[in-house]
């Protein structure tokens, strides 16, 4: 079976350009997370959707972030413009019964960002 | 305000003894706990769990004990192997949040 999977794996790119990270939930899953991981703050939620919609993006740093779920098995989370304090590895996973804490998270291997 | 924490970022212990990882919280509303295991280039994958409800929960090399009073949890591996040699998060939820709180994460280093 496929798991969460995410594109691109690394990004390296210029400070003030728009970075788009794409993450491809399992199938059949209905909540979908973003999270980074950094040295300073550990893994931190960035925005969960439930059933495509968003429900918490209180861990969205500020207004250069955005991230949509157009339909169940996609969603990207978009900086612009992008500065080098948002390298990071960021993390996609995703999790059946709707959100509900009893079900495990599957997580993605990563997106490794790194803004110049 | 860090509602879950594990104060020890590294740990190191001989291949066939016992590796305990340890998880504190401070959210009296969680009710279910996991542990994650991260290897590398890897995204974490969930290990194991726990509810409010026991006080411990085990499979195989891998035992997971919660003490609610003092808000309180570990992991054991017993015995650990080289393959253990991994980050280990550990997570917890509340009923109607719908997302779980990581900690920092712990470094295991099994040696031969």
């Amino acid at each position: 079976d496929a798991g969460v999977i995410q594109s691109p794996r690394h990004e390296v790119t210029e400070m003030g350009q728009e970075v788009t990270l794409r993450c491809k939930p399992i199938s059949g899953h209905n909540s979908l997370f973003w999270y980074r991981q950094t040295m300073m703050r550990g893994l931190e939620l960035l925005i969960y959707f439930n059933n495509n919609v968003p429900i918490d993006d209180s861990g969205m740093p500020e207004d250069r972030f955005s991230a949509k779920m157009p339909n169940a098995s996609f969603s990207t989370l978009k900086i612009q413009p992008s500065e080098p304090r948002d390298s990071a590895v960021y993390f996609c996973a995703s999790t059946s019964g709707g959100g509900f804490r009893n079900q495990p998270q599957h997580f993605g291997d990563g997106t490794r960002l790194s803004i110049l | 305000d860090q509602q879950v924490k594990q104060n020890s970022p590294s740990l190191s212990v001989q291949e066939g003894r016992i590796s305990i990882l340890n998880c504190d919280y401070t959210n009296s509303m969680f009710d279910y706990f996991l542990w994650y295991k991260k290897y590398p280039a890897e995204g974490p994958t969930f290990l194991i769990s726990i509810s409010s409800i026991k006080d411990k929960n085990e499979d195989g090399r891998f035992t997971v004990f919660l003490n609610k009073s003092a808000k309180h949890l570990s992991l054991h591996i017993v015995p650990s192997q080289p393959g253990d040699s991994a980050v280990y998060f550990c997570a917890a939820s509340a009923w109607e949040a719908g997302k779980s709180t990581f900690g920092d994460g712990t470094t295991l280093t099994v040696k031969p």
